[in-house]
């Protein structure tokens, strides 16, 4: 069966702290990875990352993918209270484009 | 100018009545999708439909009922609901079938007593 595990749990840093979150997966026929941010309401897409070794950037966040290994990391650079939220791993296997999500990170940025 | 629009965001009900939750988006996307957030937080998808077609069903009890009349529009009809079903229902929608970015909608809570 599919599988996403997503470390830590939860994390709490202060303003400026740089974060890296992880994401380990196990998913038939893998075609990409996915990182979503959830507030208060739906997830919003962060990066899709589908060949190991190239980065994705935006802003303050980052992305890259090892599928030699079978992870992904999301890292955050001089956090923000903004930054505060569920950070939620989702891989896709078979076709069909079905996600599998994990169970998210909460990450909890102190001024 | 919703992409994804959900429609109750907040549902209260007894035990055993039906209901339905609509999701509509205005992205000239083919797939649509509904996902069950429980209480934990997991996320688990729970159909996809391309263009009105069923694509995934994940053995989700027969009392849930998706309905795709159009595919802009997917509708979930839950019969006899039970305790368990209180959630949090996410519609998505992604282009088509191919390697696409999914796009939520905003949520329906729902809470059954």
């Amino acid at each position: 069966e599919d599988k996403v595990v997503q470390s830590p749990l939860s994390l709490v840093v202060h303003e400026g702290d740089t974060v890296t979150l992880n994401c380990s997966y196990e998913v038939t026929n893998f075609r990409s990875l996915l990182w979503y941010k959830q507030e208060k309401k739906a997830p919003t897409f962060l990066f899709m990352l589908t060949s190991s070794g190239i980065e994705k950037k935006s802003g303050r966040l980052s992305s890259i993918l090892d599928k030699k290994e079978l992870f992904s990391i999301l890292n955050i650079t001089a956090t923000q209270t903004g930054d505060s939220a569920v950070y939620l791993c989702a891989v896709e296997g078979v076709w069909g484009n079905k996600l599998v999500f994990g169970a998210g990170t909460i990450l909890r940025v102190k001024s | 100018d919703t992409a994804v629009s959900q429609t109750p965001k907040y549902l209260v009900t007894q035990m055993g009545n039906d209901k339905s939750i609509k999701c509509e988006q205005n992205l000239g996307h083919d797939t649509m999708y509904w996902y069950k957030q429980d209480s934990k937080k997991f996320l688990k998808i729970m159909f996809s439909y391309n263009n009105k077609e069923l694509i995934i069903n994940e053995t989700v009890p027969n009392r849930f009922s998706p309905k795709s009349p159009d595919k802009a529009h997917l509708n979930l009809h839950i019969n006899s609901l039970e305790l368990g079903d209180s959630a949090v229902y996410f519609c998505a929608s992604s282009l088509s079938l191919a390697q696409e970015t999914q796009y939520f909608g905003p949520g329906t809570r729902l809470l059954v007593l």
